[in-house]
C-alpha cells in the first residue's frame, strides 16, 4: 500500500480557503485518494474520496495532480468547526481496510 | 438509523481481567473494523469483518478477539488487559470495503488498565 505525507500541523483563518497537502509519492494505479477528519475525541468522518478526477461535495474540493503523485484537500471557507485532524489515506480498491497515518492537525483561527 | 454504537463510553479495568467492548449497526452494513487510538496516534486497525461469520486480523490483533454471528453486531474481546491497551477504541462499519465506500465511525470508549 502506498504511504502518504502530510504536514503535521497548519493554522488558517476563519472565513478563508485551506489548502491541505497530501503527498502519495508511490500511489499505484488502482489506489484511491481519501480523506477523513477527527474532531477533538470523536470518531472520524468521511470528508471525499477520489481515483483520478477531482471530486467536489458540499464539504470540500480534492484536487489530485495529474501524476497522482500529491493531492489537496481544499475546505472553501473555513469555520471554527473545522479545527480537527485531517487524515489523507491511500488505499487500493477493494482493500478491506483503511490505514491511518499522523494526519495534519488544522487549527482554524477567528 | 442509531448508526454506529458502542458501549460503554468509558471502562477501566485492572490488569489482567477480560471484557467486551460492544459495537453495533443498524445500517445492513457488511464491512466492520474496531480500530485502536493512542494518545497524539493515527488510528490502528485491530481487526475487521466482510460479513457474518468472516473474521481478520488487522495491524495490531494481539490480546485481541471477534467475532461476527450476525451483520449488525461486532464485539471486541481483551482476553487479559494490559496497561498497553489503554488506548481510545472505535468501531467502523460501511456497505462495501472502506476503500471505496464511506466508513461510518462509532463515538469510541476508552479504556483505562491500571
Amino acid at each position: 500500500d502506498a504511504k502518504t505525507t502530510q504536514p503535521p500541523s497548519m493554522d488558517c483563518a476563519e472565513g478563508r480557503a485551506a489548502n491541505l497537502p497530501c503527498n502519495h509519492s508511490t500511489i499505484s494505479g488502482n489506489e484511491y485518494v481519501y480523506w477523513y477528519r477527527q474532531i477533538h475525541s470523536q470518531g472520524p468522518q468521511y470528508i471525499i474520496h477520489g481515483l483520478k478526477n477531482n471530486e467536489t461535495n458540499e464539504m470540500a474540493s480534492l484536487i489530485i495532480t495529474e501524476d497522482r503523485k500529491s493531492s489537496t484537500l481544499i475546505l472553501p471557507h473555513a469555520t471554527l468547526r473545522d479545527t480537527a485532524v485531517y487524515y489523507c489515506i491511500v488505499e487500493k480498491a477493494a482493500g478491506n481496510k483503511l490505514t491511518f497515518g499522523g494526519g495534519t492537525r488544522v487549527l482554524v483561527k477567528p | 438509523n442509531a448508526g454506529v454504537t458502542q458501549t460503554p463510553k468509558f471502562q477501566v479495568l485492572k490488569t489482567g481481567q477480560s471484557m467486551t467492548l460492544q459495537c453495533a449497526q443498524d445500517m445492513n452494513h457488511e464491512y466492520m473494523s474496531w480500530y485502536r487510538q493512542d494518545p497524539g496516534m493515527g488510528l490502528r486497525l485491530i481487526h475487521y469483518s466482510v460479513g457474518a461469520g468472516i473474521t481478520d486480523q488487522g495491524e495490531v490483533p494481539n490480546g485481541y478477539n471477534v467475532s461476527r454471528s450476525t451483520t449488525e453486531d461486532f464485539p471486541l474481546r481483551l482476553l487479559s488487559a494490559a496497561p498497553s491497551q489503554t488506548s481510545v477504541y472505535f468501531c467502523a462499519s460501511s456497505y462495501a470495503s472502506p476503500s471505496t465506500d464511506t466508513q461510518y465511525f462509532g463515538p469510541g470508549t476508552r479504556l483505562t488498565v491500571l
